[in-house]
């Protein structure tokens, strides 16, 4: 089947601690994104990928980093530094092209708590 | 201010209720206006997308963009115990080759549909 897989559904982290959230398609897009979602707030972009090595800050980028070694993979580290980190995280891929929409599809998220 | 605006509620109609969805936006840029529907605890889940103004409709569902006023609605007729859900606007506009589908999210707002 493909798709989007996030591991792990549910994350706890005690303060001051990094930790990486996993992402992989194999919808073989070239666009990977990683959201934010709290109550209230709808969804934020964090990190966007176009291509293998290369990747973008969204909106909300600080206390976070990216990796994208591989157009399957886009593993998200919340690091330490991140003031506020516990929210359900989504991972979403695209395909990409010029002058058009392109869907995102979403993976089914990994809820972190920070205790 | 948010570049989307769209009111959270909660929304509880009782089933077989026209239900009316709506987002405001402030970037005139933006081309593609789409709605997610997520479920609790899930990723979001495209339901319709536009380009433009004008109406789309699919089944049970219509989606309206007026670019002049900037804002669009979502329409569930005969609503169902099964659409209670979040529903979330979202929208992009082109921003050069490299922007791909960036989107901007409204808040989503909560429906029940009661039986």
């Amino acid at each position: 089947d493909g798709g989007i897989t996030q591991s792990p559904k549910y994350l706890f982290r005690k303060e001051g601690q990094n930790v990486t959230l996993s992402c992989e398609q194999n919808l073989n897009h070239d666009a990977m994104y990683w959201y934010r979602q709290d109550p209230g707030q709808g969804l934020r972009l964090i990190y966007y990928s176009q291509i293998v090595n290369d990747f973008q800050k969204g909106d909300i980028a600080e206390g976070y980093s990216v990796s994208r070694e591989k157009k399957e993979s886009f593993p998200l580290t919340v690091t330490s530094a991140q003031k506020n980190p516990t929210a359900f995280y989504l991972c979403a891929s695209s395909s990409t092209g010029g002058k058009t929409y392109n869907e995102q599809f979403f993976g089914p998220g990994t809820r972190l708590t920070v205790l | 201010q948010k570049e989307v605006e769209q009111d959270p509620g909660p929304l509880s109609v009782p089933e077989g209720a026209i239900v009316s969805l709506n987002c405001t936006y402030s970037n005139s840029a933006f081309q593609y206006f789409m709605w997610y529907r997520q479920y609790s605890r899930k990723g979001p889940e495209l339901l319709m997308y536009t380009y433009s103004s004008g109406n789309k409709e699919d089944g049970r569902f219509t989606a309206q963009v007026d670019k002049s006023s900037k804002y669009i609605s979502l329409f569930i007729r005969d609503s169902q115990p099964s659409d209670s859900a979040t529903y979330l606007c979202a929208m992009n506009g082109y921003e050069g080759e490299t922007s791909g589908s960036r989107l901007t999210f409204g808040e989503g707002t909560q429906l029940t549909v009661n039986p």
